[in-house]
Formats: C-alpha cells, sequence, structure tokens
C-alpha cells in the first residue's frame, strides 16, 4: 500500500508526558499537512510543510507543539505536557496538487 | 473558526434513494472539496470543483457550486449501505499553503 501511513494509531498516555507521532506520506508528495479532530467535528489545519520547510502554522498550535520534516520525508509531531484538551485524532495528509491524500490518524487519548 | 457548515447534521435514508448534503462558506475559495470519514477512520476524497465551475460528476456523485451564494452540494444517487459515513466539504482559499477548512459534517446511514 503507498497511501500515507502514520504511527502509533492509538496513544494513551498521562497529563503531563511528552508525546511524538510519524506521519510517512505518498512517497513523491512534497506537501505535508497536519489537522486535529475531535469528536463529532471536522478536521482543523495545524500545520504545513513544502518539502522540509515549515511554511505555515496554525494559531492551535501551542508552543507545547512543534513538528518536523527533516529531510522532506516522513514527519513528526511532538507534544510536550499533554493536557486532557489534547486529547483527539491527528491527521497527517499529503499532496502534489490540490488534493489531500489522508492517513488513518492517530487517536490521542490524555488520561 | 471551522470554514462551512454542513446541513443536515444527520440524515438517515433507504437504500436506493437519493441523499443531498448542502455545504455554506464564508469566505471567497479557491475550490471546494468533498470528503467522505468511515466510522474511527481517515478521510477519503471524494470529488474536487473550482470555483470556476458550477458541476461536477464522478460516478454516483454530483456536486454543485455556487459562488454567489457561497454553496456547494452533494448529490449521491442509488445510495448502498456501504455509502454510510459522515460527509466533510472543505473550502481552499488559495493561500501558499492550500490548507483545507473543514464543515461539522453530515451523518448520513443508508438503511439495507
Amino acid at each position: 500500500d503507498t497511501g500515507v501511513s502514520q504511527n502509533p494509531r492509538h496513544k494513551i498516555t498521562k497529563r503531563g508526558q511528552n508525546v511524538t507521532f510519524r506521519c510517512d506520506p505518498i512517497s513523491e508528495h512534497n506537501r505535508l499537512y497536519w489537522y486535529r479532530q475531535t469528536l463529532g467535528q471536522g478536521p482543523e489545519f495545524l500545520t504545513y510543510f513544502q518539502n522540509e520547510a515549515q511554511l505555515e502554522k496554525s494559531r492551535l498550535l501551542s508552543d507545547r507543539f512543534s513538528a518536523e520534516r527533516p529531510k522532506g520525508s516522513f514527519s513528526t509531531l511532538e507534544i510536550q505536557r499533554t493536557e486532557q484538551g489534547d486529547s483527539a485524532m491527528y491527521l497527517c495528509a499529503s499532496s502534489l496538487g490540490l488534493t489531500q491524500y489522508f492517513g488513518p490518524g492517530t487517536r490521542l487519548t490524555v488520561l | 473558526s471551522q470554514q462551512g457548515e454542513e446541513d443536515p447534521q444527520a440524515l438517515s435514508i433507504q437504500e436506493g434513494e437519493n441523499a443531498t448534503m448542502n455545504c455554506s462558506y464564508k469566505t471567497s475559495i479557491n475550490n471546494l472539496q468533498w470528503y467522505r470519514q468511515n466510522s474511527g477512520r481517515g478521510l477519503v476524497h471524494l470529488i474536487l470543483i473550482r470555483s470556476n465551475e458550477r458541476e461536477k460528476h464522478s460516478g454516483r456523485l454530483r456536486v454543485t457550486l455556487d459562488t454567489s451564494k457561497k454553496s456547494s452540494s452533494l448529490l449521491i444517487t442509488a445510495s448502498r449501505a456501504a455509502d454510510t459515513a459522515s460527509y466533510f466539504c472543505a473550502t481552499d482559499t488559495g493561500t501558499g499553503a492550500n490548507n483545507l477548512f473543514f464543515g461539522t459534517g453530515t451523518r448520513l446511514t443508508v438503511i439495507p
């Protein structure tokens, strides 16, 4: 399967812990996006990479959140000092043109 | 805040019937896209319509766009139980990132 993959699929952590998620985009896609989706809502944009450059960040991305895309391939999203409000599905998408292809997401539960 | 709002929030129909979902948005767009999300899974792209297009078809899907009213509709004809999912419209405002602004979704249930 050559779609977008995300790991882990599920993560349960205690408040205050740090977590890191990984996204592997479709190999030839130069654009990579992170979104967050809470229950009953549509996804909300967090950040965008073109190749290895992080070009845009949403106001939702507090200073506890950091994302990287070294070498312009996979990306990681780290949340430091997690809070219960961080519980959500974190979705990654990649694209070459206008259509974005989404991964299955990482469901984070903060206890 | 969310760019789009879908209507209705939930829709339940019998298999074989048509399903229509509407989306309204707030600002100018470059294109509008519809996505499907099955329970607990990722989003699957269905169709993209550009701001200079008024109607587009793909298999059993028909999308319309009215930029003067800032609205779009998605019609699924001859629905199947497998169409049961949440459907989201997403707008691309054409900024550098081409990031998408999603609505709150319509939950479609197709009863066999």
